[in-house]
Formats: C-alpha cells, structure tokens, sequence
C-alpha cells in the first residue's frame, strides 16, 4: 500500500532560526494536505497543494509540491515559540477510487528554544 | 460554527473489556472518518463515512472493531475485546460532501479520545 516517509522526525531550533520538514510518498498523489497538531491537541489543517511544482505561502510558511507529485515541503522562516508543534504531511493516491483517503507521515516534531 | 464533538476524552479499561467512542461531525459535513493515532505516529484511517454508507474500511479490525453511523450524521466505533495495542488515541474528522471518487476535502477533526488499555 501507499506509504508516506517525512524527514526529520525532531527538529529542535533556536527561536528566529529556519526549519524544514520533507514529505516523501512510495506512489503518485492526486494531492497533498500539510496538518499542524500542538501538544496534546487535535490536527489542524494548514493547506492543499494539487498541482505539480505548486509553491503556496502563508505568511512565514511556504509550501511545495514536487513536479513528479511525489515529494512535499514545508519551510517556516524566522520561527516562532508559536510554532512548535507535530506537522504532517497526508496524501491521496493519484486515480484512486476512495473517496478523501489520507495516508498520513509519521510527522516531524518543531520544538523552539526562546 | 461548532466543531466536531467527540466523548468520552478519556477511557482507562482492562484488556477483554468493551468501549464504545462517540463522534457528532460538523453540521452538514457528509463524510466521516476515524483514526487511530497511537503515540509517535501519524494518525491511520480506520474507517470513512459518506453519509451512512461506508467508503473505505480496509484499515479496520473487523474481527474486534466496529462502526456505524445509522442516521449519516453522528457515528460509534466500538471495540470488543480490546487489547493493549489499541492504546491510543481515537480520532473522528469530518468534511464536506466529496462529490467523486478522487476528489479531496480539508479534513476537521475533533479532540480525540484518549484510551488506555491495562
């Protein structure tokens, strides 16, 4: 079946520094969704990506989908306390039949030092 | 707009025991699905929803897990007799009708329950 790897899976940064998070699919997505989930909260969605080589900003966070629809990244800049948090990224297999399935990563944890 | 509700947050059992979690979605979202999202890891589809016909169950113990979701509104899962790897936390999400297969909408979730199998 459909696996999704994401690198790293700890990420500790100083706060101010960069950091980015790599989404690697074993298939085809029709999509990829990136989910933000704090400690001990519920996943919260940040954004769809659906065409090759797609780029997507929201403020200090910008979003990449691959050209060959298989690979994903999400790099914030200048982080924040804010930020810490697991994010995942989730993706849909190309000419599926389901209907929304998601096959989540394992998730890469933020933690920032102030 | 209220979000997804779930109950109980917290359930500490035996092993053997029964346990049933309780989802109401989104007002109007058609599709529901269910995670399991143990510790460490990213949360796995157990089962989905859209309306009150099943989509995808393949992921879903089906010889100790159970769902429905009678009304295609709020939904059950049940597991009987559980072990201890279903401690976990179990996630129900919803989104809006998915017109066709292949298409995709922002998943909502709730905050989950917490279930601790000894």
């Amino acid at each position: 079946g459909q696996q999704v790897m994401q690198i790293p899976q700890y990420q500790h940064v100083q706060e101010g520094e960069d950091f980015t998070t790599y989404c690697n699919s074993s298939t085809t997505l029709s999509n990829i969704q990136w989910y933000k989930q704090r400690p001990g909260g519920h996943p919260v969605f940040l954004i769809q990506l659906v065409k090759s080589g797609e780029v997507k900003k929201q403020k200090r966070l910008t979003f990449q989908f691959g050209e060959a629809k298989k690979n994903s990244s999400l790099h914030i800049t200048a982080t924040q306390t804010t930020d810490v948090g697991t994010y995942f990224c989730a993706g849909s297999n190309a000419g599926g039949t389901s209907y929304g399935k998601l096959t989540f990563g394992q998730g890469t944890i933020l933690t920032v030092h102030p | 707009e209220a979000g997804v509700a779930q109950s109980p947050r917290y359930k500490i059992i035996e092993k053997r025991q029964s346990v049933a979690f309780w989802c109401n979605p989104i007002s109007g979202h058609a599709t529901l699905y269910w995670y399991q999202q143990i510790l460490g890891q990213g949360p796995k589809l157990l089962i989905q929803f859209q309306n009150n016909g099943v989509v995808d169950d393949s992921q879903l113990p089906k010889d100790r897990f159970s769902a429905e979701r009678l009304k295609g509104v709020d939904s059950t899962l049940k597991i009987q007799p559980a072990k201890l790897e279903d401690s976990a936390v179990y996630l129900c999400a919803s989104s809006s009708f998915l017109r066709q297969a292949g298409s995709y909408n922002e998943q909502f979730f709730g905050p989950g329950t917490r279930l601790t199998v000894l």
